[in-house]
Order: structure tokens, then C-alpha cells, then sequence
């Protein structure tokens, strides 16, 4: 496609649920990124792809959280027996190699937890 | 690790004026990419002007240029002869050239403001 695309935009759910965000990048990059945004934060690293394997998950808060990527394309961020401090915006970026190529972000999915 | 600090939540400029956001940053290494992003209410970060640490030249976009001051830490944007549409929130970020890490850490961010 012509840009990140991520679903869906907003979801809200009961604490205690699974959720599953989904990112779809840039057609041709490589390299995948999750971030974070809390409210009145800044974005923080989650986890990143390069093709389907995760060099770097340092950014995941605790073992609720997990992501994989398929076919070197769609990757979900799946969270589980969500809590209220899961809520929060999830961007997804795409490069086309890491390193020196600059990442594109898609629209973010707000999630709320009740 | 590194660092990056926003020392300003806030930032107001008229119409056709000149604002500069700051930006420092703390880091060991010697190459790396600096960054201003652009995140309007849509949510989507727009990526603005970037500057590697290697390049003395500072980088222009425009109407955006930034004055990187390597020994200093220091990596201020400059917006230009400002629109209406400039306001949003900023974000500095700093991005590693070592090894495979290259994840962006961010500051916390300037919320822009454009009065006429």
C-alpha cells in the first residue's frame, strides 16, 4: 500500500481481554517497529522486525505482550489479560532496511481499557 | 542508554514568524541520526528533517532547518515564516547506527501553538 497501515483505529475493551493490533507496512520494508504513546508521553520502543525475526524485544512491558510477523509483511501485536495501564496509542513504523532508512508511521491504534 | 530531553511541554508563535524548539540528547557514540517529527491530532508521525551526526552541515527542509551542536548535544528545529498548519505536536528522536539497533528513542515532546 502507499503508507503503514494499522486496525483498527480505535478499540476499547474490558480489562481482562486479549487484544490483537495489527500493522500492515510499506510494501518492500523490511524492517517493522512497534511504539507506545501514552498519555502526555512521549512514544517508547516496544519491539522491532527485521523480516520475521525479532532482534530486539527489550521494549515489551511484560510477558502479556507479544508480536510476531508473517511473510515478511503484516505483523500483530497481541496483548493479553489486558490492564488499565495497557491503555494507550500503539504506532507502528516501517523501514526500508534498518540503520540509515527513515521509518514511516502509521496512524497509531488507540486503546482503551474499561 | 540514550536520552533525549524536550525541556519545552509548550510553544506558541505568530503567523509568519520564526519559533525554535530545543532539543538535547545524551549519548556515548559517535554516529547516529537525529530526527523531528510531526504528529498533528490525526496521530500519524510525520517525519520533518534529519541530520546524521557525521554531516557538520546542518540540515534544511524548506521552511525547517535545524542547528546541530555535536559537542554540545544539542539539536534545535527551526520553523520559519510559521503557518497555521505547523501546529502540532514535535518530537526529537535519536536513532543508533550500532549493530542492528535501531529503534528511535523520543523526547517527550513540544506542543506547537500558531496564532494569527
Amino acid at each position: 500500500g502507499a503508507g503503514v497501515s494499522q486496525s483498527p483505529s480505535n478499540k476499547v475493551t474490558e480489562k481482562g481481554k486479549d487484544v490483537e493490533l495489527r500493522c500492515d507496512p510499506i510494501s518492500g520494508h523490511t524492517a517493522l517497529y512497534w511504539y507506545r504513546q501514552s498519555l502526555g508521553q512521549g512514544l517508547e520502543f516496544l519491539i522491532y522486525f527485521q523480516g520475521n525475526s525479532a532482534p530486539d524485544k527489550s521494549g515489551l512491558p511484560s510477558d502479556r505482550f507479544s508480536a510476531e510477523r508473517t511473510g515478511g509483511s503484516v505483523s500483530t501485536l497481541t496483548i493479553q489479560r489486558t490492564q488499565q495501564e495497557d491503555s494507550a496509542v500503539y504506532l507502528c513504523a516501517s523501514s526500508l532496511d534498518i540503520g540509515r532508512q527513515p521509518q514511516h508511521f502509521g496512524d497509531g491504534t488507540r486503546l482503551s481499557i474499561l | 542508554a540514550q536520552t533525549v530531553t524536550q525541556s519545552q511541554p509548550e510553544m506558541s508563535v505568530q503567523e509568519a514568524e520564526t519559533v525554535t524548539l530545543s532539543c538535547t540528547y545524551d549519548t556515548s557514540e559517535s554516529d547516529y541520526y537525529l530526527f523531528w517529527y510531526k504528529q498533528p491530532p490525526s496521530r500519524q508521525m510525520i517525519l520533518v528533517i534529519r541530520q546524521e551526526a557525521y554531516k557538520q552541515q546542518n540540515a534544511t527542509e524548506n521552511r525547517f532547518s535545524v542547528n546541530f551542536q555535536k559537542a554540545a548535544k544539542s539539536f534545535s528545529l527551526k520553523i520559519s515564516d510559521s503557518q497555521l498548519g505547523d501546529a502540532a505536536m514535535y518530537f526529537c528522536a535519536y536513532s543508533s547506527l550500532t549493530g542492528t539497533a535501531s529503534k528511535l528513542t523520543f523526547g517527550t515532546g513540544t506542543r506547537l501553538q500558531v496564532t494569527l
